[in-house]
């Protein structure tokens, strides 16, 4: 089946330093790949995503890349801000699925000064 | 722009109460979501549908029914609402193979 599995928060970085977010995933067949970000009392918006293997999502200074030979699909930024605080979503969805999503857990990630 | 439009961002309910949620979008896209948010549980999928008056259960329907009567609108009904019920509800939509687009949510207290 498919499933998405990232890495426990909450992580708690100062600012300027660098992140790295872990997204493992399984899938039946070839996953287009997605990070999203949630703000406080906001829904879900897109941040990056790669539909094939050695892509490279990159957004606002986030970067991912798929990677087919580890299944993953890791969210980095160099120097981090604290309007980056939010709470940060892995998901992958396959051809058949109906366009179904499926999600990580998410990571809630706070930036101090 | 899309534009996914959730009816209320805010709602309190009482115990037993039939309850809707309301979700408009305006990209025209065929399939739309309804999702619960939980602390620690991430999004859970309460049903999808893939076009007008189609519905499927998504991993959590019991207690929760859809209507799709028109392209763009997707309701989310609590039959008889109840405490457990209490949560963020996100709504979604998207045309493959695009990302899903979603509202703001709408936070449902039922007391």
């Amino acid at each position: 089946g498919n499933s998405v599995t990232q890495m426990e928060g909450p992580v708690t970085l100062s600012e300027e330093a660098f992140l790295t977010i872990n997204c493992t995933y399984t899938a039946t067949g070839y996953p287009s790949l997605f990070w999203y970000v949630q703000y406080p009392g906001e829904g879900l918006q897109l941040l990056l995503k790669a539909t094939k293997a050695d892509d490279k999502g990159s957004n606002k200074g986030f970067e991912a890349t798929y990677r087919k030979e580890t299944t993953s699909f890791h969210l980095e930024k160099g120097s981090v801000q604290v309007s980056d605080s939010a709470v940060y979503f892995c998901a992958l969805t396959t051809r058949g699925t109906g366009n179904q999503f499926y999600f990580g857990t998410g990571t809630s990630l706070t930036v101090i000064p | 722009d899309v534009k996914v439009t959730q009816s209320s961002r805010y709602l309190v309910k009482r115990t037993g109460e039939k309850v809707f949620l309301e979700c408009v979008q305006d990209m025209d896209h065929e399939n739309m979501f309804w999702y619960r948010q939980d602390p620690g549980l991430g999004l859970r999928l309460i049903y999808f549908s893939y076009d007008v008056k189609m519905k499927e259960k998504g991993d959590i329907p019991e207690g929760y029914s859809v209507s799709r009567e028109k392209k763009e609108r997707f309701s989310l009904i609590l039959e008889s609402a109840s405490t457990n019920q209490t949560s963020m509800y996100l709504c979604a939509s998207s045309l493959y193979p695009q990302p899903q687009h979603f509202g703001d949510g709408t936070r449902l207290s039922i007391l």
